[in-house]
Order: structure tokens, then C-alpha cells, then sequence
């Protein structure tokens, strides 16, 4: 069965660096999303993805934050300087179509620890 | 706003007991429901989903969800519960945006255990 893939499961990196969150999407899916879960919150919104451009982006999602497609299966999340705070786990999602009782399927996700 | 909302982070229950998890989703318009599941070191995995169709919605490894408009509820459901159901339980409601892509709230999950 076709799934989300997510590399690194686990990334540590000190405050101030930047890192690249990465994503193999289901390969005939369109729609790209990312997602985060701080220890012991909810799963939030960050940032949807469709045909190469940002769709929607929550107010977390603020400029030290992008994405990109960069070739035709990789989709990335990069943090330009991170933060204490942006510790937490971020799951990518992908979906076929972007309705309302779409189905997004999500990948196991990467544990980002910011010392 | 849509939002969901979870009652009980942790639920514990024997094997072979009914699993009872609870959902309530506060929406301005007929919602679009979705229970996701995430076992240890893994993604979060669609349980089932309700569209509207029927109030009744029957979902993978037994669970089944029933959607209550008066209760505002979407409380997730197993008759007998098994040890391999142990992992943490979303319930999500579908956003749509101005621009017409959709997004999904999550409640705040609830860890089931399951003992013997």
C-alpha cells in the first residue's frame, strides 16, 4: 500500500540552525501538507501545498518557515533558525484531491529536538 | 470556528471491554468528521470518516463511529476491545478556506490502553 514517507524520524539540532524536514509524498497525490505536535498538545495546521505554490498557511507558519517541492517527489519543510519552541513532531500529509471529506494520509513523522 | 474536542486523554479499559472514546465538534456547517489513529513510531491512519452519507459509520480493525447533530458528537466506538487497539486516538474535522483547500483540526488525541 502506498504511504508517506518521512526522513529523519528523529533530528536534534541546536537553537539557531537550520534544518530540512523531508517528505515522499504518495507519488499521484497533489496536495502536500505539514503538520506539527508539540509534546502533549494537539496535532496543529501548519502549511498546505498545491502546484508548486503555498495554498494556505496558518500563523504559525510565519518567514522562518518555508517549503518546497523541489524535484517531482520530495517535498520539504525547512526552519531557517530554529527555535527552542520548535520542538516538536511534524508530520507531513499528502492527499489526491483537497474536499472537504478528502482523505489526507499522513507519514510516521520526524521528532525535532531544539537544544 | 470549527473545532473538536476530546473528553479524556488517557481512557484505560480490560480487554474484551467496550472502547469508548469521546468526540464533540463545534462547526457553523454540516461537518466532515475523521478519526485517525497513531500507533508507537508510527503515522497517524485513518479510522473511518463521516460525509454526510450515513450517521453510522463503520471504520478498519472493528471500530465504528456514530454521528449525533443534536449531541454534536462523534464518539468512536469498539465492542471488545483487544490489546493490539493500545495507541493514541484524533478525532479531526475538515477545514475548507476561502480558496477552497482543506486542512484539518485535531482534538487533542486520547491514549487508549488496554489491559489483561
Amino acid at each position: 500500500e502506498p504511504e508517506v514517507t518521512q526522513t529523519p524520524s528523529h533530528q536534534v539540532t541546536q537553537m539557531g540552525q537550520e534544518v530540512i524536514l523531508r517528505c515522499v509524498p504518495i507519488s499521484n497525490h497533489l496536495y502536500f501538507y505539514w503538520y506539527r505536535q508539540i509534546l502533549g498538545q494537539k496535532v496543529e495546521f501548519l502549511v498546505s501545498f498545491y502546484n508548486n505554490e503555498i495554498s494556505e498557511k496558518s500563523e504559525i507558519f510565519d518567514d522562518q518557515f518555508s517549503v518546497e517541492r523541489p524535484d517531482g517527489s520530495n517535498f520539504t519543510l525547512k526552519i531557517r533558525s530554529t527555535k527552542l519552541e520548535d520542538s516538536a513532531m511534524y508530520f507531513c500529509a499528502s492527499s489526491y484531491t483537497s474536499g472537504g471529506g478528502d482523505i489526507q494520509y499522513f507519514g510516521a513523522g520526524t521528532r525535532l529536538s531544539v537544544l | 470556528a470549527q473545532s473538536v474536542t476530546q473528553l479524556g486523554s488517557h481512557v484505560s479499559v480490560s480487554e474484551g471491554a467496550l472502547v469508548l472514546l469521546r468526540c464533540n465538534y463545534s462547526s457553523s456547517v454540516p461537518p466532515y468528521l475523521f478519526w485517525y489513529v497513531q500507533y508507537p513510531n508510527q503515522g497517524l491512519q485513518l479510522l473511518l470518516k463521516y460525509t454526510s452519507a450515513a450517521t453510522l459509520v463503520k471504520g478498519i480493525n472493528g471500530f465504528e463511529a456514530e454521528f449525533k447533530k443534536s449531541e454534536t458528537s462523534f464518539h468512536l466506538t469498539k465492542p471488545s476491545a483487544h490489546m493490539s487497539d493500545a495507541a493514541e486516538y484524533f478525532c479531526a474535522v475538515s477545514v475548507l478556506s476561502s480558496g477552497g483547500y482543506n486542512k484539518l483540526i485535531f482534538g487533542a488525541g486520547t491514549r487508549l490502553a488496554v489491559h489483561p
